[in-house]
């Protein structure tokens, strides 16, 4: 079955720092995408790429296609970034181009 | 624009009970998507629409039925609903993947269902 796998599941990060989250996945792609979730529930994308990098204010999203890895970067965290961050992909073949999304990563930036 | 709405809210059932999750979307999009979610899993799809007059299975599509009713709307509906239906559910939309052209997906706000 393919699957998404993010990492870590948790992070807790001083204001200020830099962040990373990782998601990795088992098979060849055509998109992925990067998606917050806020604490009130609401789902925002964030991202969708399928090669290099993407920059946007103070997040970047990179994928690595040899890899089949992509990492979402923020630079300069805030309290305000506190959300859970989903990793998606969409495979080339089966479940007929649906996304398959990852169980998120949730984090929380302390003042 | 307001995006993508769903109503209700918040709705809570007895077991056996039925009801409808109404989704509209104002983007003109051609593909419609319901999920759902739970606690420590990703997202699911329970059906989807790839464009208006077809609706298709997702990976969790059982006591579940869907109606594309134009290209607005799509609603999703629990004929006898189960404890194991306790969830939030989100409807998306967006424009359909063709060739290598990639487009992202916008959600609704949820509804949050507990059935008892």
């Amino acid at each position: 079955k393919n699957e998404v796998e993010q990492s870590p599941q948790n992070l807790t990060a001083q204001e200020g720092e830099f962040i990373t989250i990782n998601c990795s996945y088992s098979v060849g792609i055509s998109a992925l995408h990067w998606l917050q979730q806020h604490p009130g529930g609401g789902i925002v994308s964030l991202f969708m790429l399928s090669s290099g990098k993407k920059k946007h204010g103070r997040l970047i999203a990179t994928i690595n296609i040899q890899e089949k890895h992509s990492s979402l970067h923020i630079t300069a965290s805030h309290p305000r970034d506190s959300a859970v961050y989903i990793c998606a992909v969409r495979y080339f073949r089966g479940s007929q181009g649906n996304l398959i999304f990852g169980k998120g990563t949730k984090l929380s930036v302390k003042p | 624009n307001a995006g993508v709405t769903q109503t209700p809210k918040f709705q809570v059932l007895k077991t056996g009970q039925s009801m409808t999750l109404q989704c509209a979307q104002d983007m003109n999009h051609n593909s419609m998507y319901w999920y759902r979610q739970d606690p420590g899993m990703g997202l699911r799809l329970i059906y989807y629409s790839a464009s208006e007059g077809t609706t298709d299975k997702g990976e969790v599509p059982n006591g579940y039925n869907v109606s594309r009713l134009n290209k607005r709307e799509f609603s999703l509906r629990l004929e006898s609903a189960a404890p194991s239906q306790t969830s939030v559910y989100f409807c998306a939309s967006s424009e359909r993947v063709r060739g290598g052209v990639l487009y992202e997906q916008y959600f609704g706000p949820g509804t949050r269902l507990t059935v008892t």
